[in-house]
């Protein structure tokens, strides 16, 4: 079957440590974002990747890193300088392309809390 | 002011009504629409998708775009428990890059 994947679905973080949130998938999309959402306010863009080698930030990248290596993957590094990352992190994926649909599709997601 | 607002709710109905959830936006450049349907501790499943104005059903759901006021709709007909989700109203641009903007949720609880 064809989707997103997101690991791990529970993630604990003491203050101070980076860790870094796992996105993959199969549907041969070339778009992919990362999300954050917190109670109340809808979700937050953080970054996106439209092509393999580039991304660009979104509204609240500070904090934050990713790298897009590789068509299938987009991983999210949430470092120190977060200074308030307990929330839930959801990754989607689109067609891509600078025009047309935009349709996203969306993992699990994860939650991360800060200990 | 945001480029799209949604009533946050919650929305508490019974079971069989119908139940309209809304959003308004500022942006007329919009013309992909798209309902998100989000269970608690899920990711968002897209629901419906609806490019420019007009409407779209899909069994006891119903998109509805109105471009001219910037306003569009989600209508559920015999509202059933298992409805019972978050919904988010999402929509961008042809020069968007991709990029949704999306409304902020509204809960919906159906009750038996």
């Amino acid at each position: 079957d064809g989707g997103i994947t997101q690991s791990p679905k529970y993630l604990f973080r003491k203050e101070g440590q980076n860790v870094t949130l796992s996105c993959e998938q199969n549907l041969n999309h070339d778009a992919m974002y990362w999300y954050r959402q917190d109670p109340g306010q809808g979700l937050r863009l953080i970054y996106y990747s439209q092509i393999v080698n580039d991304f660009q930030k979104g509204d609240i990248a500070e904090g934050y890193s990713v790298s897009r290596e590789k068509k299938e993957s987009f991983p999210l590094t949430v470092t120190s300088a977060q200074k308030n990352p307990t929330a839930f992190y959801l990754c989607a994926s689109s067609i891509g392309g600078r025009g047309g649909s935009n349709e996203q599709f969306f993992g699990p997601g994860t939650r991360l809390t800060v200990l | 002011q945001k480029e799209v607002e949604q009533d946050p709710g919650p929305l508490s109905v019974p079971e069989g009504a119908i139940v309209s959830l809304n959003c308004t936006y500022s942006n007329s450049a919009f013309q992909y629409f798209m309902w998100y349907r989000q269970y608690s501790r899920k990711g968002p499943e897209l629901l419906m998708y609806t490019y420019s104005s007009g409407n779209k059903e899909d069994g006891r759901f119903t998109a509805q775009v109105d471009k001219s006021s910037k306003y569009i709709s989600l209508f559920i007909r015999d509202s059933q428990p298992s409805d019972s989700a978050t919904y988010l109203c999402a929509m961008s641009s042809y020069n968007q890059g991709g990029k949704l903007i999306f409304g902020q949720g509204t809960e919906l609880s159906v009750k038996p």
